[in-house]
């Protein structure tokens, strides 16, 4: 089944704990993405990935760092949680080349740090 | 500043009436326009993607248009469900699907 799939999907942490959710998705998409979702605010992109060893800052990217090693995968690193960074957060990923190709979605991780 | 921007923020709907979300945007160059349909807690599922090209586009009962002049494009939604509701998000992207701008959501509630 294609799908994108993240861990965890909850997590409760305190301050400054580093921490890494991890993106795998199974369709050998070459674009790849992380979002926040937050009341109010909407999704926000974080970071994107055109291809592996490629990434690029979103709107938010500040607190976070991101690498793509392998085309499959597209973890999101919290060097030093703060209460700031508890949201709701999307992966997706989707193929490039043409501009109707849609982006799949993953289930959410819901992160709090206390 | 690049931004989509989208009306109702809340609607509540009776189940099988019709009804049409609003979105507006400022994104500058245009690559395509996107609605998303989110249940609450999951991840967005996408309805509809639309080029500079298309004026229209169907998803069964979902049904988007965009004004590419004006900068507007809606969905309209035919004899509403109860599985309807749920938050609509309108997405444009500025550079063939990299940089998405992403609309607050219109929710939809559909009562019986």
């Amino acid at each position: 089944e294609a799908q994108v799939t993240q861990n965890p999907r909850y997590l409760i942490t305190v301050t400054g704990k580093k921490l890494t959710v991890t993106c795998s998705q199974n369709m050998n998409h070459e674009y790849m993405s992380w979002y926040r979702q937050d009341p109010g605010l909407g999704l926000r992109q974080i970071y994107y990935s055109m291809n592996v060893e490629v990434t690029d800052k979103g709107d938010v990217p500040e607190g976070y760092k991101v690498s793509r090693k392998e085309k499959r995968n597209f973890p999101l690193i919290l060097e030093s949680p703060s209460p700031n960074q508890t949201s709701l957060y999307f992966c997706a990923s989707s193929p490039l080349g043409r501009e109707e190709y849609e982006q799949y979605f993953g289930p959410g991780t819901r992160l709090t740090v206390t | 500043k690049n931004q989509v921007e989208q009306s109702p923020q809340s609607l509540i709907i009776l189940e099988g009436k019709n009804c049409t979300l609003q979105c507006n945007y400022t994104v500058s160059p245009f690559s395509n326009l996107r609605w998303y349909k989110q249940d609450t807690g999951r991840g967005p599922v996408s309805l509809t993607i639309m080029t500079f090209s298309e004026n229209t586009k169907s998803n069964g009962r979902y049904t988007a248009t965009l004004d590419a002049d004006t900068k507007q494009s809606s969905l309209h939604i035919t004899a509403s469900q109860l599985s309807d509701s749920a938050s609509y998000i309108c997405v444009v992207s500025s550079q063939a699907g990299t940089a998405l701008i992403f609309g607050k959501g219109t929710t939809l509630s559909v009562s019986s």
